[in-house]
């Protein structure tokens, strides 16, 4: 029978172009926010953090940034290029030391 | 190695069967975390340790699913009476434990229950 499963939202962009991956958090007392890219079969990369004190971090090509106001966080890829092409998880420090994971979104980098 | 090492990196088990699937964190880190990762989903928490105790074990879905850490290191998830649903991608992660906030993930050990 056909097998049922979530669908990533996805996001397809041209090497070279900015990616913007956009996650919405749930959790107005978060204070740490986190990045991970995970390519298939493998597991979860950091990526970049923000704490809630801050509304914009930049690291290496990429920038986070955080909205408190409507819980929204983003990715900024700048340039990207094929080896980008992985899902991207958003992830929120609720309580204590434990993260809870986004869904994901799946980026595609076209040559 | 200097990242966190699962064992096996699959186990296929019949529906019924006991499971055991081991982490090795990163030396010198104190926080061990077990997530598990369905087809299309983001990683899901079962349960965290501090040192050999669990912290935080609300994560974990019924009883047939147990963790250890005895010495602090090497941790050990074990399934009971594994369950079809059951199947999915246990990830484990360590960090230093400074609540620096950056989890150190395995590659994971894919089950699957026929």
């Amino acid at each position: 029978g056909e097998s049922v499963g979530l669908h990533l939202p996805t996001l397809s962009v041209q090497e070279g172009d900015n990616s913007i991956i956009n996650c919405a958090y749930s959790n107005s007392a978060s204070d740490y926010f986190i990045w991970y890219k995970q390519e298939s079969g493998k597991g979860p990369q950091f990526i970049i953090d923000i704490r809630s004190n801050m509304d914009k971090r930049q690291g290496q090509r990429v920038t986070v940034l955080l909205n408190k106001t409507v819980k929204h966080l983003s990715l900024q890829i700048a340039a990207t290029q094929p080896g980008d092409s992985a899902v991207y998880f958003c992830a929120e420090r609720t309580s204590g030391s434990r993260l809870t994971f986004g869904e994901g979104t799946q980026l595609t980098v076209n040559p | 190695g200097a990242g966190v090492s699962q064992t096996p990196s699959n186990k296929v088990t019949e529906k019924g069967k006991y499971v055991e699937l081991r982490c090795d964190p990163i030396s010198g880190h104190t926080a061990l975390y077990w997530y598990r990762q369905s087809l299309g989903q983001g990683p899901e928490f079962l349960i965290y340790f501090q040192g050999t105790g669990a912290a935080d074990d609300s994560g974990l879905p019924n009883d047939r699913f147990f963790a250890v850490r005895p010495e602090g290191s090497v941790s050990t998830l074990k399934i009971q009476r594994t369950e079809r649903g059951d199947s999915a991608v246990y990830l484990c992660a360590s960090s230093p434990g400074d609540l620096s906030g950056e989890l150190f993930f395995g590659e994971g050990s894919r089950l699957t229950v026929l």
